[in-house]
């Protein structure tokens, strides 16, 4: 199993107040990427990152921001949490197979996050 | 719009039977597929993937066919096992550095003892 720890596994928040996700990776792996799974949707791209302070958006990410200060690292701020921020959240990372193709992404265990 | 469809949210299977699962896209960028597998309270893992340079991947009970024309992927698990009871994830991209991967909605498949 690749090396990615989420912290924490369960959260209850309250509507307003700041979140952030923790995903640590032991594989140094270039690239990083926050989903979250909700049903009737599978799962979304919020956050990516390509390298230490090299991110970008994905499909959802209003009402969310990242950082990457490490490689190990990547963080996920819900700045101000509302209740359709409601969700399983998953890290994954990938590398590079070749010289051009990217491989597999593996994925963390994933962050339950309610907000009340 | 969803790039990538999974039509059935959910599928029933006896024991030792083949189970077939669907996935559709729109995107003809896409290039490179990918079926992932999830346990509840679990983190997909990867299964089997393939690209579009081949029609079929075989890894053991699990084959993957595509057929490009269509713009349609299917993986069949045979025989099935209650330890595949699972939602299974289509997700395809292009294969090309750093793209993203664009997910279905999943599958939820249930085996039958």
């Amino acid at each position: 199993d690749a090396g990615i720890t989420q912290s924490p596994r369960h959260k209850v928040t309250e509507t307003g107040t700041p979140v952030t996700l923790r995903c640590h990776q032991t594989e140094n792996h270039r690239y990083m990427y926050w989903y979250r799974q909700d049903p009737g949707h599978g799962l979304r791209l919020i956050h990516y990152s390509y390298g230490v302070k090299d991110t970008d958006k994905g499909e959802v990410s209003d009402g969310y921001s990242v950082s990457r200060s490490k490689t190990e690292d990547f963080l996920l701020t819900l700045e101000s949490a509302t209740s359709s921020q409601t969700s399983v959240y998953f890290c994954a990372i990938s590398d590079i197979k070749d010289s051009i193709k990217s491989a597999e992404a593996f994925f963390g265990q994933g962050t339950r996050l309610t907000v009340v | 719009d969803q790039q990538v469809k999974q039509n059935s949210p959910s599928l029933s299977v006896q024991e030792g039977r083949i189970s077939i699962l669907n996935c559709d896209y729109t995107n003809s960028m896409f290039d490179y597929f990918l079926w992932y597998k999830k346990y509840p309270a679990e983190g997909p893992t990867f299964l089997i993937s393939i690209s579009s340079i081949k029609d079929k991947n075989e890894d053991g009970r699990f084959t993957v066919f595509l057929n490009k024309s269509a713009k349609h992927l299917s993986l069949h698990i045979v025989p099935s096992q209650p330890g595949d009871s699972a939602v299974y994830f289509c997700a395809a991209k292009r294969d090309f550095g750093n793209e993203k991967l664009t997910f279905g909605t999943g599958t939820r498949l249930t085996i039958i003892p």
